[in-house]
């Protein structure tokens, strides 16, 4: 079956980059489908980062566009996300999953990875 | 602040149907189609819902959604002790391409 696995450091220092990997298993990413990233801060709801198609198509979340970086890399079937610039508030747990390309929902998700902001 | 409205706690006695509401705008739940997510306590969201009122396999005919307008709801009926858990909406919007989400509603099962 279809698995997502982030990846990353637990935690960042506050200024620095925020980087996550996705690994993808049971599923190639060049068969279609979005991939995207959502964050839930502690005790919070969850906020859309970003997605993108395989073909090169991304989308951000404007709130965060300024500061984030979406890439594949489809040899290792593996996707990517960095966060520049990072502050406190960007301490959340981060998941990778799958994205329906016409009804846009989310239909697998990785178990999700808690990432820390702090020196 | 969310840009979808849910309210955020709902509450049900086992047995009884509960309904969550979502509300939005044009560009969102007025324009696409709503979905809905699952997150049990301590786990990663689950997909509940899509298309409005699509369930995905597994999703027991207990959960069910609609759409009218630019708002939405989810109704759980028979509710049992396992439904108790964060329900969140969701739909593409269309003014700045991207997914927006619902703040969540905590439903208890009392």
């Amino acid at each position: 079956q279809v698995q997502l696995q982030e990846s990353g450091p637990g935690l960042v220092k506050p200024s620095e980059t925020l980087s996550l990997t996705c690994g993808v298993s049971g599923y190639s990413i060049r068969s279609g489908y979005f991939w995207g990233w959502i964050r839930q801060p502690p005790g919070k709801g969850l906020e859309w980062i970003g997605s993108f198609y395989h073909s090169g198509s991304t989308y951000y979340n404007p709130s965060l566009k300024s500061r984030v970086t979406i890439s594949v890399d489809t040899s290792k079937n593996q996707f990517s996300l960095k966060l520049n610039s990072v502050t406190a508030a960007d301490t959340a747990v981060y998941y990778c999953a799958r994205q329906a390309v016409t009804t846009y929902a989310f239909d697998i998700w990785g178990q999700g990875t808690m990432v820390t902001v702090s020196s | 602040q969310s840009v979808l409205t849910q309210p955020p706690s709902a509450s049900g006695t086992p047995g009884q149907r509960v309904t969550i509401s979502c509300s939005g705008s044009s560009s969102n739940i007025g324009s696409n189609t709503v979905n809905w997510y699952q997150q049990l306590p301590g786990t990663a969201p689950k997909l509940l819902l899509y298309s409005n009122n699509q369930r995905p396999s597994g999703v027991p005919d207990r959960f069910s959604g609609s759409k009218s307008g630019t708002s939405a709801s989810l109704a759980i009926s028979g509710l049992q002790s396992e439904d108790e858990a964060d329900y969140y909406c969701a739909a593409w919007d269309d003014s700045f391409n991207g997914v927006v989400f619902g703040g969540g509603t905590k439903l208890t099962v009392l």
